[in-house]
């Protein structure tokens, strides 16, 4: 099974909605990146989230960890057409080599 | 800002043949690394370094080599390539280990192997 998985293939929204992206991993994490890949390009960070932390804001951008029930999400408000991308979580393992990414949730923002 | 760059970005190759993508970053970051993307198993680490002439194993490594020339090159070798090595490959830096370190990839290099 997955180290980390987002639990939708894909999500819908229209321009201005708001739009969650949830995550789920195994076994106990330092920290939880989420990550954006664009048509085309290679991803980019957007969040950064610790263990100690349960949430972390970046402009329209908002991550949650919960670490009782492992599973971390990413909102995102107000949402524009350039944020049509898919969306993947990265969980760092305690004592992990690297990180591991999830499958990826594509989203999709129609105008 | 980090830049990695890859190259080719597109290479189409024949079964059992002799393949190399390559991989450069200008920052001075110490680690890099190689994934494999194929829809349904999203990003897949291949090999990693953290430093020139250092190599580690990642999740996915047979069927693959990699070098670490120089800080800023890192190579990956296919030298029996296959079908099932059909897939988009990204190259990655970051100036730390993973926990914390923001990953900065490169533009991906698409690899076809008939």
């Amino acid at each position: 099974s997955q180290l980390a998985e987002e639990n939708l293939w894909a999500l819908s929204v229209h321009e201005g909605e708001s739009v969650t992206v949830n995550c789920s991993y195994k076994t106990s994490i330092t920290a939880l990146q989420w990550y954006r890949q664009k048509s085309g390009e290679g991803p980019a960070q957007l969040i950064l989230i610790r263990s100690n932390e349960r949430e972390k804001r970046n402009g329209r951008l908002r991550a949650t960890l919960d670490t009782s029930s492992q599973s971390s999400s990413l909102s995102i408000t107000a949402t524009r057409c350039e944020d049509t991308a898919v969306y993947f979580c990265a969980p760092a393992y305690q004592g992990g080599r690297a990180l591991i990414f999830g499958t990826g949730t594509t989203v999709s923002v129609s105008p | 800002e980090a830049a990695v760059t890859q190259s080719p970005r597109n290479k189409v190759t024949v079964t059992g043949g002799n393949v190399t993508l390559s991989c450069r970053q200008t920052n001075s970051h110490n680690y890099m690394y190689w994934y494999r993307q194929d829809t349904g198993h999203g990003l897949r680490l291949i090999h990693y370094s953290y430093g020139a002439g250092n190599l580690q194993i990642g999740d996915v490594p047979d069927g693959y080599k990699a070098t670490r020339t120089t800080q800023e090159d890192f190579f990956l070798l296919l030298e029996l390539a296959s079908p099932s090595q059909t897939s988009l490959y990204f190259c990655a830096s970051s100036d730390e280990a993973g926990d914390y370190a923001e990953q900065f990839f490169g533009p991906g290099t698409r690899l076809t192997v008939l």
